[in-house]
């Protein structure tokens, strides 16, 4: 079985300041880890996702996430908010045998103060 | 290339009315996935076709949720009769065949009053 725990459900920043969203995973099987930002009124957009190979894994936006095996997370980073990041964020998992099955976390708000 | 498309964006019915939802996907993605996203929370995977099989339906509630993909192209997805808990947004996604990133549409915005 898998499972994904956003930790916050709430996250607030200043613009210009570092964005973490926590992501930790359960799997017994290898993963594929995917984060998706949502804009009011929008579909899922996918931001980067996990498969194979290296492990720290760039998307678009300025978004970064690492995947770390021995802590069982992927959390999202980004060096500098924007305004316009702010939305929900959903981490999700899957495995190879099935990639379009996600489990999806509960999702983390994220709010850009000026 | 064009994305996954949906309809209606919106829609308000009364408790115990129907309603149905359409989703056309990506050319060539043979298979089509239905989510549930409930307010405040993450979507949840409501059925899975492969061209125009059911793959997984394990989570669809069978009493009043029914979808079909008779052609193994465009998909509907009907709940009859509608519960104040089936408001939400229906995702429809899809996925090309080997590939691993499934794709999403902008969503069915459903509330039931």
């Amino acid at each position: 079985a898998q499972s994904v725990t956003q930790l916050g459900s709430h996250v607030s920043v200043s613009e210009g300041a570092l964005v973490l969203l926590r992501c930790n995973y359960s799997s017994s099987v290898p993963p594929y880890l995917f984060w998706y930002v949502q804009y009011p009124n929008q579909g899922l957009q996918l931001l980067l996702k996990y498969t194979t190979g290296a492990t720290l894994v760039k998307g678009i936006n300025g978004f970064e996430a690492e995947f770390k095996k021995s802590e069982t997370s992927f959390h999202l980073t980004k060096p500098s908010a924007h305004m316009s990041d702010a939305a929900e964020y959903f981490c999700a998992v899957t495995h190879s045998g099935n990639t379009g099955k996600l489990i999806f976390g509960q999702g983390t708000t994220l709010q850009v103060k000026p | 290339e064009a994305g996954v498309a949906q309809s209606p964006r919106y829609k308000i019915i009364e408790k115990r009315q129907s309603v149905a939802f359409w989703c056309n996907p990506i050319s060539g993605h043979a298979t089509l996935y239905w989510y549930q996203q409930i307010l405040g929370q993450g979507p949840k995977l409501l059925i899975q076709f492969q061209n125009n099989g059911v793959v997984d339906d394990s989570q669809l509630p069978k009493d009043r949720f029914s979808a079909e993909r008779l052609k193994g192209v465009d998909s509907t997805l009907k709940i009859q009769p509608a519960k104040l808990e089936d408001s939400a947004v229906y995702l429809c996604a899809s996925l090309f065949q080997g590939g691993n990133t499934i794709y999403f549409g902008e969503g069915s915005w459903l509330t039931v009053v």
